[in-house]
């Protein structure tokens, strides 16, 4: 089974612009969580899609958004960004019925704010 | 604020030995605990789940969990150099209901040959 998959893998941009991230979950997987991780705060969670609705969000402004699709692949885009949105973006993909959350990571994507 | 607590390490220990790697966690309604490895320059990877008290035992690795401590540890028995790597701690509090998971900023483990 083909694992969680995120594009593009690197991203450089300039304060002020926008970015959309990509993610294709786990076949059969309805739920996918993105995190940011940062050296300094490790990772934090953005927040989660579950057949297409948004289910919960982490404490990020607004400038951070997302949707996902009938095919459950999600996107994430951040808007007017800030050098402080230089990170790692990961999102996770889960079954959605287990009891116990389990998540997998994709291989995540670099973002580079200058 | 819920947190989730790790020693940043580095944590040394030589090959062939046993590594203890520790986690606490504020909310005490948590329900189930994660450990994940990650490698420099890699996304975590998903090594163990536990949900119930007491151990649960994969290969060399055993989790062990103490709710009433609010109290998770990963033991790694046999170390191996391809064992060094950052250990995250993960705790959900919503079960399976809602996916955001609450990490620590991880444990560095250095295995020495």
């Amino acid at each position: 089974k083909a694992g969680v998959t995120q594009t593009p893998r690197y991203l450089i941009k300039t304060r002020g612009q926008q970015v959309t991230l990509s993610c294709s979950p786990i076949s059969g997987h309805r739920s996918v969580s993105w995190y940011q991780q940062t050296p300094g705060q490790g990772l934090q969670f953005l927040f989660e899609y579950f057949s297409e609705t948004q289910r919960n969000k982490g404490n990020f402004p607004g400038r951070f958004s997302g949707r996902q699709f009938s095919n459950s692949r999600s996107e994430m885009n951040v808007s007017t960004l800030e050098l402080g949105d230089s990170a790692l973006y990961l999102c996770a993909s889960r079954a959605g019925g287990s009891s116990y959350n389990e998540q997998f990571f994709g291989p995540g994507t670099r973002l580079t704010v200058l | 604020q819920k947190e989730v607590e790790q020693n940043s390490g580095p944590l040394s220990v030589p090959e062939g030995a046993i590594a203890s790697l520790n986690c606490t966690y504020s909310d005490r309604g948590s329900q189930s605990f994660f450990w994940y490895r990650q490698y420099s320059g890699k996304s975590p990877e998903l090594i163990m789940f536990i949900y119930s008290n007491g151990d649960k035992e994969d290969g060399r690795f055993t989790a062990q969990l103490n709710k009433a401590s609010q109290y998770v540890s990963l033991l790694i028995r046999d170390s191996q150099p391809s064992d060094s790597a950052t250990y995250l701690c993960a705790v959900s509090i919503y079960g399976g209901s809602q996916g955001n998971l609450i990490f620590g900023k991880g444990t560095k483990l250095s295995v020495k040959p």
